[in-house]
């Protein structure tokens, strides 16, 4: 099956300062998503990505699809303590299972 | 804005015993999910539902798992004989018809399954 990875699995970042995350794929996706999780809540969509090379951004957050259709990354600019959480890339092929990376968890610190 | 709701919140049972967890989607949505996340690890697809059927199932959904769409508005997903590992949280999801910028998944806010 498909491999995705997601990097870096922590960051610990000073409030103020950008954080940037991405996932590779080992097969190509018609869908990037990107979730935040907060602790014992389900994930909340941030941005869906439809079309490779495509750049979307929601308020400080920014995500892009890959040209090759086998990556993505999110960056979160001027971070805040609510950046707190876990966010998970998810690759969808077609309309069926998302399949998620392993999230990567984002510590602010003031 | 509508959201997809999931009872109970938490569910506590013995190994071995029936769990029944439920789901209400977003209304007028037509696709409907399962997902799973064991403590710590990432969301697992578990299956997908259309048109009152399967239309996708992962290797973890086995015939343990059943899941059902009962009536108009609640999805169900029944684990027959409960194992210590399928503790874990239990997400639902929901799609309408794929249409541009309409087929994204919504979750719920998850039923965290204890089993012990």
């Amino acid at each position: 099956g498909q491999q995705l990875n997601q990097s870096p699995q922590s960051m610990f970042i000073q409030e103020g300062e950008d954080v940037s995350m991405n996932c590779t794929s080992s097969s190509i996706f018609n869908t990037w998503l990107w979730y935040k999780q907060d602790p014992g809540e389900g994930p909340v969509l941030l941005i869906a990505l439809y079309k490779a090379g495509e750049l979307t951004s929601n308020g400080r957050l920014t995500a892009q699809f890959g040209i090759t259709r086998k990556d993505s990354f999110l960056n979160i600019s001027a971070s805040i303590p609510s950046d707190v959480g876990i966010y998970f890339c998810a690759g969808q092929l077609y309309w069926g299972k998302l399949q998620f990376g392993a999230g990567t968890q984002v510590v602010v610190t003031p | 804005e509508p959201e997809v709701t999931q009872t109970p919140s938490h569910q506590v049972t013995q190994m071995g015993q029936e769990v029944i967890l439920r789901c209400v989607p977003i209304s007028n949505h037509l696709y409907f999910y399962w997902y799973r996340q064991i403590l710590g690890q990432k969301v697992e697809f578990l299956v997908s539902f259309y048109n009152n059927e399967i239309s996708e199932k992962s290797e973890i959904f086995d015939d343990q798992f059943s899941v059902e769409r009962p009536d108009g508005s609640n999805f169900t997903l029944k684990i027959r004989s409960t194992k210590l590992e399928d503790s874990a949280m239990y997400f639902c999801a929901s799609r309408a018809l794929g249409t541009s910028g309409t087929d994204t998944q919504y979750f719920g806010p998850g039923t965290r399954l204890t089993v012990l």
